[in-house]
């Protein structure tokens, strides 16, 4: 299994401009989130998902939209980006809680700057 | 609302036991998470605890989990370089509730 990928790595945006991070998991969780990391914050839910078709916002929602068409694939999309938005960028997957398996896998993380 | 309150910074002498410290509000919570994140790179889950347990000891890591007071700690038994990282702690409602209330993080860094 390749567990959680994320791509890009790395990402320089403009004010303004748009964009989508990609977020994969082959190990047919329901559950999916996406977090955001700035230093002395902690990590932040941005939005989550308990299966495909099923969305909904976490605690930092605002300039950020999000999908899951397939159980796979959660895509977190920027819509105009801000300098506010400078961020690492986490992408996690569980299973369901109250099983034996239930722990939040983390994705490498995307860092984004936005000038 | 759910808080999990670390100290940001904790440094010591290698081969010294470190002992972090999280307190948490959630009189719910039913699952505790200590995850270790390394330099530019994401999360990974160090050891659990279920909220009907006291103790768990796995390796050089022990957890202590004080319901009463909604205080859990984390023990590195014999540290080495190789434990710098941030540690978070989490907590979790457990079943109906998917998400996890991290803390901010707590920087450890070992002393050779």
């Amino acid at each position: 299994n390749a567990g959680v990928t994320q791509t890009p790595k790395f990402q320089v945006l403009k004010t303004g401009q748009s964009m989508t991070l990609q977020c994969a998991q082959d190990m047919n969780h329901e559950y999916m989130s996406w977090y955001r990391q700035d230093p002395g914050m902690g990590l932040r839910l941005i939005h989550y998902s308990v299966g495909a078709g099923i969305t909904d916002q976490g605690e930092v929602p605002n300039g950020y939209n999000v999908s899951r068409s397939t159980t796979e694939d959660f895509p977190l999309r920027l819509l105009s980006a801000a300098p506010s938005q400078t961020s690492v960028y986490f992408c996690a997957s569980s299973y369901s809680p109250g099983t034996v398996e239930y722990q939040q896998y983390f994705g490498p993380g995307t860092r984004l700057t936005v000038t | 609302g759910e808080d999990v309150e670390q100290s940001l910074f904790l440094s010591v002498r290698e081969g010294d036991s470190s002992v972090i410290n999280c307190t948490y509000t959630d009189s719910s919570s039913t699952y505790l998470y200590w995850y270790k994140q390394e330099p530019g790179a994401g999360l990974q889950l160090l050891t659990y605890i279920f909220s009907n347990m006291d103790m768990k000891q796995d390796q050089r890591l022990t957890v202590l989990l004080n319901k009463k007071d909604k205080h859990l700690s984390l023990r590195i038994a014999d540290t080495q370089t190789g434990d710098s990282a941030i540690y978070f702690c989490a907590e979790g409602s457990g079943a109906g509730s998917y998400q996890l209330t991290f803390g901010k993080g707590t920087k450890l860094s070992v002393i050779p």
